[in-house]
This record gives C-alpha cells, structure tokens and sequence, in this order.
C-alpha cells in the first residue's frame, strides 16, 4: 500500500513566481492536511481538505496561498508570487476520517 | 487543544531505554495524545497514540499517567536509526489539525 506521494520533492522559484505542490493521499484517505516547515522550526498547520471541501484553513496566510482537493486527482497547494519567505518544506499528510494521519517526504520549495 | 512541553534535547546510549516526557496539563478529556518523530529533514513518522490506557506497539510504549496531565513515550532498545526530533501533540478525534511544539532532540550514541 503505497504512502503519502508528494511532488515535486525539490521546487526551485524565483520571486513573483507561482509554485504548485500536490499531494497524493494514501489509498482510501479522503482527508488531507497541509504543514509548513521553516527553517529551524516546527512544524505548522496550513488548511485541512476532504474531497472538495475546505475544512479548516486558519493556518493559511490569507493571501497568495490557496488548496484545493478535487474529486478526481491529487490536492494542490498553490502559492502565487512567491517571496523569500516562503522557502519551506510543505508536508501533507492524509488519514481516512479523523484517524492517524500519515505524512509524505515533503516538498522542498526554494524561493530565489 | 491542549499545548504540550517537552525538554529540548536528551542524549541516550545505544541498547538502552530511552523514556522521553512529556506535560500536557490542560488535555481534556476527549483529547488523544499523539507521537510523531521527524528524522533529519524527512516528513514526520507516525509512532504511536493513546487516550487514556497505556499503549504499546512495535515501535514503543506510551504511557499516560492517570490524571492523563503528561505522558512518556519510551523507546525499549535505542538504535542510531533513532536519532530524530519527537513531537508530543494532542488533538481531538473529531478535528483534524496536529500542533506541533519545538520537539525534544535525542541523539543516541554508540
């Protein structure tokens, strides 16, 4: 039984771009929840999705930042006109319900 | 949810026990306590959780004392493969989202 599948692992952008991180829940999870990483922090939670709906999203800056968790295919955490600071490491992590969620390898987003 | 403290870092040897606490004095009574590793930069492991009864699985033990105010997540035979950041965290079963403190760094050494 595959994991948690994120990609890409490594995501390079330069200021004023937009990145795109999806996320692959494990088989049968229909909950998916974002964290972020900073360097030298903890971890941080972002927004929680079951299928086409947006659960909770108080941890999610309300500008630039947007999740989706469509009824087919993976959810996507897209950033538009990234800066600096929000080179991270963004984790998802799926569970089926309210259970134990199960976290992906993360996706390492630099902004030049 | 309740917010947990852990010390920052402990050392532990190779082959030996390793008893890691944790506080979570405000826990309510539907609140489970939760423990996730982080090995160097790589997405969090799930070990293991438990409400109130003392929980044990093939990764480690958790035990809670009765008043359910903290826990100690225990590692019976501490490999190398172990050093990592562990997380305490507490959530409720009907909401999703995990908080995540500063972690306690162990470091085993051979």
């Amino acid at each position: 039984n595959a994991g948690v599948m994120q990609n890409p692992r490594h995501l390079v952008r330069r200021r004023g771009q937009e990145a795109r991180l999806r996320c692959s829940p494990m088989k049968g999870h229909s909950h998916v929840y974002w964290y972020r990483q900073l360097p030298e922090e903890g971890l941080k939670f972002m927004v929680y999705l079951q299928k086409e709906n947006i659960i909770d999203e108080s941890g999610m800056p309300k500008e630039r930042f947007s999740a989706e968790f469509p009824k087919e295919g993976p959810s996507i955490l897209r950033i538009q006109q990234v800066v600096r600071g929000d080179s991270a490491a963004y984790f998802c992590a799926s569970s089926n319900s309210t259970d134990t969620q199960y976290f992906g390898p993360g996706t390492r987003l630099t902004v030049l | 949810d309740a917010k947990t403290t852990q010390p920052p870092s402990m050392d532990c040897a190779e082959g030996r026990a390793a008893n890691l606490p944790c506080n979570h004095s405000t826990i309510s009574g539907n609140e489970y306590v939760y423990w996730y590793r982080q090995i160097h930069s790589q997405g969090p492991q799930y070990i293991i959780h438990g409400l109130k009864n003392n929980e044990t699985n093939e990764m480690a033990s958790l035990i809670i004392t009765e008043d359910r105010k903290s826990s100690t997540l225990i590692l019976p035979h501490a490999t190398l493969r172990d050093t990592a950041v562990y997380y305490c965290t507490a959530r409720t079963d009907s909401w999703g989202k995990l908080q995540f403190g500063a972690g306690t760094q162990v470091v085993v050494t051979p």
